[in-house]
């Protein structure tokens, strides 16, 4: 299974401090990218990125990828109350048909004002 | 912004009934996909669709479940006899050019 898993599973923190998720996965991948879920509703991409990218950035997150390792990490900077959401790891394996997202169990994160 | 959009938000069904849960996925996407997340858990794949016809699909989806684009817009997920277990938040996803899914607000089947 390419199955991504997430680490911490819930994280709480105060405004202002960073967070940080870590996501791990077993098989080869064409791309890793991170969602991002507001309790009741739909996924939201955040970021992607490729395997032979080793880091990338996006506003306040910056997100690494070491495939030797077959992890990644997602770091939130200067976290505020409304980053509070599931946010999952996702991987698009190299031997999936139709481009399919196997996704992780997810971190809570809760940030308190 | 373009979006994927579902129906209905929710459907509250009898065991043993036919659901059929509609999306729309983004115009000029090309494939199209189902999760279900069962409360509290992960997103869990079902079906891949492209070009009329299922590219992929997982253990979950047997033979209860099936999946449609009758007329080039709509993108339709049946399940014929509903058990308990089916009780989820059902997502249908199109893909963008850059492999990255767009996501609906889903469907909270909840199966009695």
């Amino acid at each position: 299974s390419q199955q991504g898993e997430e680490d911490p599973q819930a994280l709480s923190i105060q405004e202002g401090e960073n967070a940080t998720m870590n996501c791990s996965y077993k098989t080869s991948i064409n791309n890793l990218q991170w969602y991002r879920q507001n309790s009741g509703r739909g996924l939201v991409h955040l970021i992607l990125i490729r395997s032979n990218e080793r880091e990338k950035h996006s506003g306040r997150l910056r997100v690494t990828l070491d495939t030797s390792k077959k992890s990644s990490s997602l770091l939130i900077t200067a976290s505020r109350a409304a980053d509070t959401a599931s946010y999952f790891c996702a991987t698009d394996g190299i031997y999936n048909q139709g481009g399919k997202l196997i996704f992780g169990q997810g971190t809570e994160l809760s940030v308190k004002p | 912004e373009p979006e994927v959009t579902q129906t209905p938000s929710h459907q509250v069904t009898q065991m043993g009934q036919e659901v059929i849960l509609r999306c729309v996925p983004i115009s000029n996407h090309l494939y199209f996909y189902w999760y279900r997340q069962i409360l509290g858990q992960k997103v869990e794949f079902l079906v891949s669709f492209y070009n009329n016809e299922i590219s992929e699909k997982s253990e979950i989806f047997d033979d209860q479940f099936s999946v449609e684009r009758p007329d080039g817009s709509n993108f339709t997920l049946k399940i014929r006899s509903t058990k308990l277990e089916d009780s989820a938040m059902y997502f249908c996803a199109s893909r963008g050019a850059r492999g990255e899914l767009f996501f609906g607000e889903g469907s909270r089947l909840t199966v009695l």
